[in-house]
């Protein structure tokens, strides 16, 4: 069975460091593409990017650039999301989700990390 | 980059009736292969997004039949034959091979 476990909610004060993760299970981790997606308060989703955990390609969205790193760890199975100093507007719930083959979609999500950036 | 275009942006329904939500790409998302790249998502409150539609039209695993998708090129559908409560959320389309995705602004559909 996929499963996609996304570590535990951050409270955290502005120009701190973080990295939240997504671990994978049930599947060959190294052959799929990983996608991170932001949810702000109010807002839509907006895709931050993607890795695919192989050769730890990644692909930024514009908006993401420079802003926050991905990574991945095949030894553990286990995808990250980081911020080298966080800004209160990173306040949001973050979801990895894997893409099937084919460009078939994103079927299987992380539950979500809910980082509150607050002084 | 491929922009996606939503309409309309808020769609309030009656439960049993029937709903459909409009996107538009600024670019052709059919391939020569014959499929259209088009996936369809809802994000429903205090829970991760759902996959519901891939390449325009395939309902994904799990997803009611009430749930159908339709389109090519640059106009696609998707269509609620029965809204029910629980189909509360926004739906969002998404170019499915354009890398790094994007979604288009979000549906949110709301019970009348």
């Amino acid at each position: 069975e996929v499963q996609m476990e996304q570590s535990g909610a951050e409270v955290k004060a502005p120009g701190e460091s973080l990295r939240i993760s997504c671990k994978a299970s049930g599947y060959n981790f190294a052959n799929y593409w990983i996608g991170w997606v932001r949810h702000m308060p109010g807002k839509g989703l907006e895709w931050i990017g993607l890795i695919y955990p192989g050769d730890s390609d990644t692909r930024y969205s514009p908006s993401f650039q420079g802003l926050v790193t991905m990574s991945a760890d095949k030894s553990s199975n286990t995808a990250y999301l980081q911020w080298s100093s966080l800004k209160a507007s990173d306040t949001a719930i973050y979801f990895c989700a894997r893409q099937e083959d084919f460009w078939t979609g994103f079927y299987f999500w992380g539950q979500g990390t809910r980082v509150t950036v607050s002084s | 980059d491929v922009v996606m275009t939503q309409s309309p942006r808020t769609l309030p329904v009656t439960p049993g009736e029937p709903a459909s939500i409009s996107c538009r790409s600024s670019q052709s998302l059919l391939d020569t292969n014959g499929f259209n790249y088009l996936d369809w998502y809802v994000h429903k409150p205090g829970q991760s997004p759902q996959l519901l539609i891939y390449v325009a039209s395939s309902r994904a695993s799990g997803v009611p039949d009430r749930f159908s998708g339709s389109g090519s090129g640059t106009d696609f559908t998707l269509r609620i034959s029965r809204v029910e409560a629980e189909d509360v959320g926004v739906y969002y389309c998404m170019p499915a091979r354009q890398t790094p995705p994007t979604f288009g602004q979000g549906t949110r559909l709301e019970i009348k």
